[in-house]
């Protein structure tokens, strides 16, 4: 079974602290996408990532792709209170599957 | 994008008895995908439900205990048999996009007692 492991399981930050988060696997995958899930709702797509190396920012958030594509991570800088939720990243595995990572749960404190 | 929506979005029911879960989409899709996330936990794929066909289940899980219909390209159930409390979780129906992004209705979170 192919796993993603995310590093840290837990965060609890200050606001206005960046933080890391870190999602690794021993497998290659062919892109991998970075969720966010609040309580009571489903996860929502925050950005998917292809090419080995690759940076993608969205505002705050900077993800980045391995070169070997099995591994990716996500960067907040100045966290909100907004950004408190459960990041999940899922790697596709084949097409249309997809594996997804053990999460990582980050409480921002105003 | 698509828009997802999930019935019921909660539910508190009785084991040995059964829940369907339905699941409509805005738009066309070729596949749909429904999972689980049992509390604390990441997303666990079910199975894969393609229109016209049956459904691909994932190890672990078996159609007896999770049957699914597909009967177009908008609308899918999944029924989960049989409750007991080990099922408590939420249930998500997945669509993809583009070959590559994924995006999932608002949950189903389903208590057994």
């Amino acid at each position: 079974t192919q796993l993603l492991e995310q590093s840290p399981q837990f965060l609890s930050i200050q606001e206005g602290e960046n933080l890391t988060v870190y999602c690794n696997s021993s497998s290659v995958f062919s892109s991998l996408q970075w969720y966010r899930q609040e309580p009571g709702e489903g996860p929502v797509l925050l950005v998917t990532v292809v090419t080995g190396g690759e940076v993608k920012k969205l505002k705050r958030l900077t993800f980045q792709f391995g070169d070997a594509r099995k591994d990716s991570s996500l960067h907040i800088t100045a966290a909100q209170t907004g950004d408190t939720g459960l990041y999940l990243c899922a790697g596709a595995q084949g097409v249309y599957k997809y594996i997804f990572g053990t999460g990582t749960r980050l409480k921002v404190l105003a | 994008s698509a828009v997802i929506s999930q019935k019921p979005s909660r539910d508190i029911c009785q084991r040995g008895t059964s829940l369907t879960i339905q699941c409509q989409v805005d738009s066309q899709v070729t596949m749909m995908f429904w999972y689980r996330q049992q509390p604390g936990q990441s997303l666990t794929l079910i199975a894969t439900a393609n229109q016209g066909s049956e459904a691909t289940y994932e190890s672990g899980f078996v159609i007896d205990k999770f049957p699914i219909s597909r009967p177009n390209l908008t609308f899918s159930t999944l029924t989960v048999s049989n409750m007991s409390p080990e099922d408590s979780s939420i249930y998500l129906c997945s669509v993809e996009f583009s070959g590559v992004d994924a995006f999932f209705g608002q949950g189903t979170r389903l208590t057994v007692v």
